[in-house]
C-alpha cells in the first residue's frame, strides 16, 4: 500500500525559505509523477507543482513559479519542495501526492505538513 | 485555467437517502481521441487528506463502496451517494486534469 509522509513544516518569517520533504514507500517510486498540493486553513485545494517520474519535467502553478522548486531522488524515494521568499498567503497544509505517469490526478496523498508564514 | 464550479456549497441529507453533488467546468473535459472525461472526485474528512473516489468521471476506485457513482460528460458532472451513511460526512471536491494546471472545485460540504 502506498504511503507518503511529509516533513519539514513549521513557522517561518515572511521572506524566509523552508524546505519540505516527502518520503514514499509501498510502491515503485520511479513509476509515478509526484505533486505538491496545498490547502489554506478552512479553504479548498490548490495544485502547486509536479515532477515527472524521471525528474526531467517540472511544472508550477503561477502562484509559486519562480519561488518554489520541486525535486526528487529516485534512489531514496523522496520528493522535496524548496520554498523561497515565503509570503503570509503561503500559509497552508502542504500535501505530497502521487499521480499516474501521464495524468494529473492524485491517487495517494500524504497526511500533510503545516506551514505557517508569520512574523 | 479551467474553472470548476460545484453546487451546492453545502448539502444536508438524511441517513439512507441520496445525495447529489454537481460540478461544472468552464471548458469541456472530454478528450475526443479517447472519448474520456478528465475529471475526478475526492472525499476529504476533517483532519484527513483527500481520498480519490472516482476517476475518468465514472470509474470507481478500488475499495470505494458502490454507493458512490459518478456521471456526466463534457462540462457537467455529478457525484451521487446513495443510501447515505454517517461516515459519508465530508467535503467533496471535483478536479479536472484535462489541461494544466489541474484545478479543483471549491468543495461541497455534506452533512447529515
Amino acid at each position: 500500500q502506498a504511503q507518503l509522509v511529509e516533513s519539514g513544516g513549521g513557522v517561518v518569517q515572511p521572506g524566509r525559505p523552508l524546505r519540505l520533504s516527502c518520503a514514499a514507500s509501498g510502491f515503485i517510486f520511479s513509476d509515478f509523477s509526484l505533486h505538491w498540493v496545498r490547502q489554506a486553513p478552512g479553504k479548498g485545494l490548490e495544485w502547486l507543482s509536479v515532477i515527472s517520474y524521471d525528474g526531467n519535467t517540472k511544472y508550477y502553478a503561477d502562484s509559486v513559479k519562480g519561488r518554489f522548486t520541486i525535486s526528487r531522488d529516485n534512489s531514496n524515494n523522496t520528493v522535496s519542495l524548496q520554498m523561497d521568499s515565503l509570503r503570509p498567503e503561503d500559509t497552508a497544509v502542504y500535501f505530497c501526492a502521487r499521480g499516474p505517469r501521464w495524468s494529473y490526478y492524485f491517487d495517494s496523498w500524504g497526511q500533510g505538513s503545516l506551514v505557517t508564514v508569520s512574523s | 485555467d479551467i474553472v470548476m464550479t460545484q453546487s451546492p456549497d453545502s448539502l444536508a441529507v438524511s441517513l439512507g437517502e441520496v445525495a447529489t453533488i454537481n460540478c461544472r467546468s468552464s471548458q469541456s473535459l472530454l478528450y475526443s481521441s479517447n472519448n474520456k472525461n478528465y475529471l475526478v472526485w475526492y472525499q476529504q474528512k476533517p483532519g484527513q487528506p483527500p481520498k480519490l473516489l472516482i476517476s475518468w468521471a465514472t470509474t470507481r476506485e478500488s475499495g470505494v463502496p458502490d454507493r458512490f457513482s459518478g456521471s456526466g460528460s463534457g462540462t457537467d458532472f455529478s457525484l451521487t451517494i446513495s443510501r447515505l451513511q454517517a461516515e459519508d460526512v465530508a467535503v467533496y471536491y471535483c478536479q479536472q486534469y484535462h489541461l494544466s494546471p489541474p484545478t479543483f472545485g471549491q468543495g461541497t460540504k455534506l452533512e447529515i
